[in-house]
C-alpha cells in the first residue's frame, strides 16, 4: 500500500540550531508533496508544497524542502530554528489512484530558548 | 474571511449516544474530508466527498457516516459512539480535484466517548 514515512518522531533542538526532518514516500510516479504544520492547540496549515519544477521549494517562515526523486524523499529544512517553530510537522502525499491524502505519522519538534 | 468551521469544538459523550459534528466551509470548495488524529498515528482519513451527493470511504470509515446535501456542509455522524472513537477530528476542504491542492483545515473537534 502507498505510504509516507516520517522517521523522526520527536526532535528537540535549541534555538538557532539547524533542522532537517525526514519524509519518504513509497510511490515512484508523478507526485505532489506537502508539508503541513500544526502549532500547539491549532489546526493544520500548509507550510509548503511541491508540484513540479524546481525541486527546492521554499515555504513560509524560512522553511524549505527538497524533492529528491531518486531517494523518494522530501525532507524539510530550516537553517536556524526559533522557539516559535515548536509544533508538529506532517508530510503528506496524494494517493496515486484514489482521491485521498496520505499523511505521515508526524514529527513533534520542540525548540528550547 | 475564508475558513472551515466545526462545531462543537469539544464534546464529551457516553457510549451509544448518537452525535453529529458539523463542518462548513465558505470557499465554494468541491472537495471536503474528515480526518481523525491520534497520537503516534498521525492523521487518518475517515470519509471524503468530491462534490454534492458524492461521498467515499477513507482509510478508517467504520463507525462513521457522512452526508453532503449542500456544497458548503459536510457533517460527520457517529450513530453509536464507542470509546475507541475518542479522538481529535478535523474537517478539511479544497477546490478542484481535491487532494492535488492545498487543503484548508477546520479548528478541530476533540471528542471523548466514555
Amino acid at each position: 500500500a502507498q505510504s509516507v514515512s516520517q522517521h523522526n518522531h520527536h526532535v528537540i533542538l535549541s534555538e538557532a540550531a539547524s533542522l532537517e526532518l525526514g519524509c519518504n514516500y513509497s510511490y515512484g510516479g508523478t507526485v505532489n508533496l506537502f508539508w503541513y504544520v500544526q502549532y500547539p492547540g491549532q489546526h493544520l496549515q500548509l507550510l509548503l508544497k511541491y508540484f513540479s519544477g524546481d525541486p527546492l521549494v521554499k515555504g513560509i517562515k524560512g522553511f524549505e524542502a527538497e524533492f529528491i526523486k531518486s531517494k523518494f524523499s522530501f525532507n524539510l529544512r530550516k537553517p536556524s530554528v526559533q522557539w516559535s517553530d515548536t509544533a508538529e510537522y506532517f508530510c503528506a502525499v496524494p494517493s496515486y489512484n484514489t482521491d485521498k491524502l496520505i499523511f505521515g505519522t508526524g514529527t513533534r519538534l520542540q525548540v528550547f530558548p | 474571511e475564508a475558513q472551515v468551521t466545526q462545531n462543537p469544538r469539544y464534546l464529551i459523550t457516553v457510549t451509544g449516544k448518537k452525535l453529529t459534528v458539523t463542518c462548513s466551509q465558505n470557499m465554494n470548495h468541491e472537495y471536503m474530508s474528515w480526518y481523525r488524529q491520534d497520537p503516534g498515528l498521525g492523521l487518518r482519513q475517515i470519509y471524503y466527498s468530491m462534490n454534492v451527493e458524492v461521498t467515499d470511504k477513507g482509510d478508517v470509515p467504520e463507525g462513521y457516516k457522512v452526508s453532503r446535501k449542500e456544497k458548503r456542509n459536510f457533517p460527520l455522524i457517529l450513530e453509536s459512539p464507542s470509546p475507541n472513537q475518542t479522538s481529535l477530528y478535523f474537517c478539511a476542504s479544497s477546490s478542484g480535484t481535491g487532494v492535488r491542492l492545498e487543503q484548508f483545515f477546520g479548528p478541530g473537534t476533540r471528542l471523548t466517548v466514555l
